[in-house]
This record gives structure tokens, C-alpha cells and sequence, in this order.
């Protein structure tokens, strides 16, 4: 089992559409998760952070199921510039991170 | 505010030359550092990650090194390339818990 796993799509939705993508994980003592977004052949940007109790902003939402181990990222009302990889991390030590293969998503107008 | 650059951003080799990519970074001192690469379509590979100068900790075996000479830069080099070193290789810094990434080089091997 892969120690972080993702859905590599790609997701085709319609633009406004409402988008779901879910990420689990294996180290059952990762205590940092993190959603990043990467555009075609640039580095990865961090979209948020997502936190035990739920976060949002603006129009994404992140959630984290510990006892699961699942984390999910939710964009509602989809643009045309939401198009990207999307990339789940989790905290593996102090140090290292362990990343996705990320899904892809292309919003369709 | 911090920024992390690395060059060049593309670079095209040949089989068997060497290879020298640098990163620096500018806002904090001692960060971790670190060096991935992604190969086309595929998700980030930890190569090297650093906490300070001089130390150096490898995650996967081959034809690559890292050194750390000094503390805002972070150096990945290779004796002879592969064809199968060919990607995206990207420098990134750790700050409260997330990782900040430059711009990337990416690295065609012929």
C-alpha cells in the first residue's frame, strides 16, 4: 500500500460544477496534512493546510478524517482557472513529508 | 517574506556529462532543505533533505549528491548523468510545517 494515495484522475467537470477529491494515508502518527495545487510544468503552491476540525476558504474546503485516515478537498462552483494537479501531503516525521501522485482536474467550460 | 530561487531553469545533457544545480535562500536562516524530483506525470520523489550545514540525508540510492556549503544554499550533483535522471528536479524549504518550493529545473537527458 502506497503510503499516501490519491485518485490520479483526470476529473473532467463542467465549469460551476462542485468537485470532490480524496486522499488517504498510512502512517496512522502523521500530524500535518497539507492540499497544494501544481499548474502544468510549474512547482507545487500550497492551497491550504487542513486542520482536525475542518477548514475553508473562499470556495474550497478541506476535512480530515483521522480514525479513517482519509483527508478530502471539496471546490465548490469551479472555475476555469481551477484546471491543476492537485496534491495531497502528509507529515511522515519531523522532517519529511510524504506527497501524493496528485489528480488531476480540468474544468471544462 | 522568504523566497527560494534555483537555476538554471532548463538545462539539456548529454549521457555520461555532470550535473550542478543550485538553490538559495533569501528570508531565514537555517531552513530545512530539501531536493525532489518529479518525473513527467508522476507525483514528488525525495531526494535529499537537510536540517544545517554539512548535513545531508539521502532517501533513495543512485548517481546523485547533495552538499550544504553554506547555510541558505543547497547544492544536487551528479558524476555522470543517466537518461533516467531526466525531470523536474525541485529545491524547497520548510517553514511551519509546509514546504515553500522554487521555480524548478528542469533537466532533459540525452
Amino acid at each position: 500500500r502506497k503510503e499516501v494515495e490519491q485518485d490520479p484522475g483526470p476529473f473532467n467537470v463542467p465549469e460551476g460544477a462542485t468537485v470532490a477529491f480524496n486522499c488517504t494515508y498510512s502512517n496512522s502518527a502523521s500530524q500535518s496534512f497539507f492540499w497544494y495545487r501544481q499548474d502544468c510544468r510549474k512547482e507545487p503552491k500550497l492551497l491550504m493546510s487542513v486542520y482536525s476540525s475542518g477548514n475553508e476558504d473562499g470556495r474550497f474546503t478541506a476535512q480530515l478524517n483521522r480514525a479513517s485516515q482519509y483527508i478530502s478537498l471539496l471546490i465548490r462552483d469551479s472555475k476555469l482557472s481551477d484546471s491543476a494537479t492537485y496534491l495531497c501531503v502528509v507529515t511522515a516525521s519531523n522532517y519529511q513529508l510524504i506527497w501524493g501522485a496528485g489528480t488531476k482536474l480540468i474544468i471544462k467550460p | 517574506s522568504q523566497t527560494i530561487h534555483q537555476w538554471p531553469a532548463t538545462l539539456v545533457q548529454p549521457v555520461g556529462s555532470p550535473l550542478s544545480l543550485e538553490c538559495t535562500v533569501e528570508g531565514t536562516s537555517n531552513p530545512n532543505l530539501y531536493w525532489y524530483r518529479q518525473a513527467a506525470g508522476r507525483g514528488l520523489q525525495l531526494l535529499f533533505y537537510s536540517v544545517g550545514i554539512g548535513q545531508i540525508s539521502s532517501e533513495v540510492p543512485q548517481n546523485l549528491s547533495a552538499s550544504r556549503p553554506q547555510d541558505r544554499q543547497f547544492i544536487l550533483s551528479s558524476k555522470k548523468l543517466l537518461l533516467s535522471d531526466s525531470g523536474f528536479y525541485l529545491c524547497a524549504w520548510r517553514g511551519n510545517g509546509e514546504q515553500f518550493f522554487g521555480p524548478g529545473t528542469r533537466l532533459t537527458v540525452l
